[in-house]
C-alpha cells in the first residue's frame, strides 16, 4: 500500500486567493513530483524534487511554486489563483537509486481537484 | 524524446484476456518501458515495467518485441475493476515520465 497523502481532496476558491496544496509521504522516498491533469486529458509534470532543498520545473510551465524542506513533505503553492488554474493536481513519490527497493515505481496520491471561480 | 502510440480506446469482455498494444519505434537503448493505469477518480498506479525481456507480475504480463519497437500489456482475465486508462511510457529514469493520452479500457460484463 502506498502511503502518500494529499489535502485537501477538493477545493473551490475565489480568484486572487493564495492556496497551498499539501502532499506528504511516509515511505522515506527521496524523489517527489507534482503533475497537473485536466479532466479526460494527459498528465503533465509541473515540478519535481530529488530530495531536501531540491526543486526542478517539469515539462509544463506552471505559475505554481514548490518547496522541499522535509523529505516527507512537498507542498505546492499558488500565490494568486486564477480560473485557468482549475485542474486536478496529483502528487507522486519514488525511491532513488541506492535506496534499494523498487527504483522505477512512482506512487501517486489521490489528487486535489481545484476549482477557481 | 521517444514517443509512444496507443489506441485511444479498447473494449473487452469480463474474464477474457486483454492485449493492450504500444508502439515505440524511436525507443533508445536505455529506455525502460513502463505501464501505469489510472482508475476513475484516482491517481495512476504502477502496473509493470521491462527493458528487453518479457515480464510477469501479479497484475499483468509485458511482452516486448525483439526489436523493442513495440510492446503489449496483457491482462490475463479482465475484471470490471480493470476498467481504466492504461499508459505506456518510455523512460530511462523516473524523472522523465511522460504520460500520453493512454488507452481507455472498457470491460463489459
Amino acid at each position: 500500500e502506498a502511503d502518500i497523502y494529499q489535502t485537501p481532496r477538493y477545493l473551490v476558491i475565489g480568484t486572487g486567493k493564495k492556496i497551498t496544496l499539501e502532499c506528504s509521504q511516509t515511505m522515506g522516498h527521496d524523489k517527489m513530483y507534482w503533475y497537473q491533469q485536466d479532466p479526460g486529458m494527459e498528465l503533465h509534470l509541473i515540478h519535481y524534487s530529488y530530495g531536501v532543498n531540491s526543486t526542478e520545473k517539469g515539462d509544463l510551465s506552471s505559475e505554481s511554486t514548490v518547496s522541499r524542506i522535509r523529505t516527507e513533505h512537498f507542498p505546492l503553492t499558488l500565490e494568486s489563483a486564477r480560473p485557468s488554474h482549475t485542474s486536478q493536481y496529483l502528487c507522486a513519490s519514488s525511491e532513488s537509486p541506492g535506496q534499494g527497493g523498487f527504483y522505477y515505481e512512482q506512487y501517486f496520491g489521490p489528487g486535489t481537484r481545484l476549482t477557481v471561480t | 524524446d521517444a514517443k509512444t502510440t496507443q489506441p485511444n480506446s479498447m473494449e473487452s469482455n469480463e474474464e477474457e484476456p486483454v492485449h493492450l498494444p504500444c508502439n515505440h519505434s524511436t525507443i533508445s537503448g536505455t529506455d525502460y518501458i513502463h505501464w501505469y493505469r489510472q482508475l476513475p477518480s484516482q491517481g495512476p498506479e504502477y502496473v509493470i515495467h521491462g527493458l528487453t525481456s518479457n515480464v510477469n507480475n501479479r497484475m499483468a504480463s509485458l511482452a516486448i518485441a525483439e526489436d523493442r519497437k513495440s510492446s503489449t500489456l496483457i491482462l490475463h482475465r479482465a475484471t470490471l475493476r480493470d476498467a481504466a486508462v492504461y499508459y505506456c511510457i518510455l523512460s530511462y529514469n523516473n524523472n522523465d515520465m511522460r504520460f500520453g493520452a493512454g488507452t481507455r479500457l472498457t470491460v463489459k460484463p
